[in-house]
């Protein structure tokens, strides 16, 4: 069993919409979430920490953490075509908080 | 503030040859993780120190995966001997403590012939 799911993809959003990423965990005692961005041929590049349930902003990023329902999501607002990229979604587990990775959603914005 | 440093980006090699990759995390930071990516996954977790002890090494092929991090800074990740299969990027990342924010290194490109 996936410890942390999310759909591959490719999501196709046209330009300037908003993009809705979304991850499941199976976790309940995980505390901290995070969403990465990975460009190709690049390493992962951190976008957003969320640790308790609710709405986080930065800029036209907006995470959102529902612990009950065990699911975290990504929102990008008026999207651009330099936010084509592979979104990782990652879950702190365990006591030892290890840092586990989904598969990734892979996010292509056309003009 | 410098970032994750590793070494070399490239290395191609052998089946059955070694190979050892080097980590620097950023100052101050206490964890520090090894992840093997391969093409179209995400990061998987190898090995798991906080300063110089492991935390979790559970999903590290310990017949053929070793590290270590000898005095709580700099990290090593050797393969004795590799495989094919072992053809990822591996990526090293810290964070100032577990479970707060992990910042990534540049990785390293192996590709095993």
């Amino acid at each position: 069993q996936k410890e942390v799911e999310q759909n591959s993809g490719p999501l196709s959003v046209p330009e300037g919409a908003i993009a809705s990423l979304n991850c499941t965990y199976s976790d309940r005692v995980s505390q901290s979430f995070f969403w990465y961005r990975q460009y190709s041929g690049k390493s992962p590049e951190l976008i957003m920490s969320i640790y308790s349930n609710g709405d986080k902003e930065d800029g036209r990023f907006t995470a959102q953490l529902n612990k009950a329902s065990q699911y975290v999501s990504l929102l990008i607002r008026d999207s651009q075509p330099s936010d084509s990229a592979t979104y990782l979604c990652a879950v702190g587990y365990s006591s030892a908080s290890k840092i586990i990775f989904g598969s990734g959603t892979r996010l292509s914005i056309r003009p | 503030e410098a970032g994750v440093a590793q070494s070399p980006r490239y290395k191609i090699i052998e089946k059955r040859q070694s190979v050892a990759f080097w980590c620097n995390p950023i100052s101050g930071h206490a964890t520090l993780y090894w992840y093997q990516q391969i093409l179209g996954q995400g990061p998987k977790l190898l090995i798991q120190f906080q300063n110089n002890g492991v935390v979790d090494d559970s999903q590290l092929p310990k017949d053929r995966f070793s590290a270590e991090r000898l005095k709580g800074v700099d990290s090593t990740l050797k393969i004795q001997p590799a495989k094919l299969e072992d053809s990822a990027v591996y990526l090293c990342a810290s964070s100032l403590r577990q479970g707060s924010e992990a910042f990534f290194g540049q990785g390293t490109r192996l590709t095993v012939v």
